[in-house]
C-alpha cells in the first residue's frame, strides 16, 4: 500500500493568513494526488484534483503543488469557513489511501 | 449535479453483515467509479473498495474477504454488504462518486453512521 503522511498534524491561524501544509507519499505517485475538506459533521469536499487542478466550485484561494512525492496545498487568505481537516489522497493505485489529516484551528 | 444518498440499519449486532444502499440521483452512472469509505469515530478515512459502472470491482486487501460491492444501474444504486463485522466496524460510511483522477470521491454521499453492538 502508498502511504501518505500530511504535517504537520494541526496548525492554528487567523482569518486572511496564507496557510500551507504538506503531504508526503512513501512512493512516486507522478500526479494522482487529491486533497479534501472535511467539517464536523460533513462529509469530506473534493478541493483539489491531479495535485493541481481546481475541483469546480472552489473557491481560487485554494492552490495545489507537487508531483512525485511530494505536495502542498495552500490557502492564500483563510476564511472563517475554511476552519476545517484537510486530508491528501492518493490516486495512482488501490487501495486508495488517505492521510491522517491537517487540521486548521482558529488563532 | 448528481446527488448520492445512504441508507442502511444504523445498528448491526457483532458476527453479522452490515448491508448499504446508496441511491443516486440527477446523474448517469456511466464512465464512473462508485466507492464505499469510512470513518471510524474521531479517525481517519479508509477506503473500502469501488464498483466500476461495468460491474467490475476492487476492493481493499484489508478487507477483501468480507466486502462484496454490487451495483444496478436500472435503479441507479449501488450496495456494500460486510460480513462478521465487529466493533471495529463501527463508522460513519459513505458512498461517493468518482473518475479515474477524482476517485473515490468528486461527490459524496452525507454518510450515515453504523454502530456494531449487541
Amino acid at each position: 500500500d502508498i502511504q501518505m503522511t500530511q504535517s504537520p498534524s494541526s496548525l492554528a491561524a487567523s482569518v486572511g493568513d496564507a496557510v500551507s501544509f504538506t503531504c508526503r507519499a512513501s512512493q512516486g505517485i507522478d500526479n494522482y494526488l487529491n486533497w479534501y475538506q472535511q467539517r464536523p459533521g460533513e462529509a469530506p469536499k473534493l478541493l483539489i484534483y491531479a495535485a493541481s487542478y481546481l475541483q469546480s466550485g472552489v473557491p481560487s484561494r485554494f492552490s495545489g503543488s507537487g508531483s512525485g512525492t511530494d505536495f502542498t496545498l495552500t490557502i492564500s487568505s483563510l476564511q472563517p469557513e475554511d476552519f476545517a481537516t484537510y486530508y491528501c489522497q492518493q490516486s495512482l493505485s488501490t487501495p486508495l489511501t488517505f492521510g491522517g489529516g491537517t487540521k486548521v484551528e482558529i488563532k | 449535479q448528481v446527488q448520492l444518498q445512504e441508507s442502511g440499519p444504523g445498528l448491526v449486532k457483532p458476527s453479522g453483515t452490515l448491508s448499504l444502499t446508496c441511491i443516486v440521483s440527477g446523474g448517469s452512472m456511466n464512465s464512473h467509479y462508485w466507492s464505499w469509505i469510512r470513518q471510524s469515530p474521531g479517525k481517519g478515512l479508509e477506503w473500502i473498495g469501488h464498483i466500476f459502472y461495468t460491474g467490475s470491482t476492487t476492493y481493499n486487501p484489508s478487507l477483501k474477504s468480507r466486502v462484496t460491492i454490487s451495483i444496478d444501474r436500472s435503479k441507479k444504486q449501488f450496495s456494500l454488504k460486510l460480513t462478521y463485522v465487529t466493533a471495529a466496524d463501527t463508522a460513519v460510511y459513505y458512498c461517493a462518486r468518482g473518475s479515474r483522477y477524482t476517485q473515490p470521491g468528486d461527490s459524496w454521499g452525507q454518510g450515515t453512521l453504523v454502530i456494531v453492538s449487541s
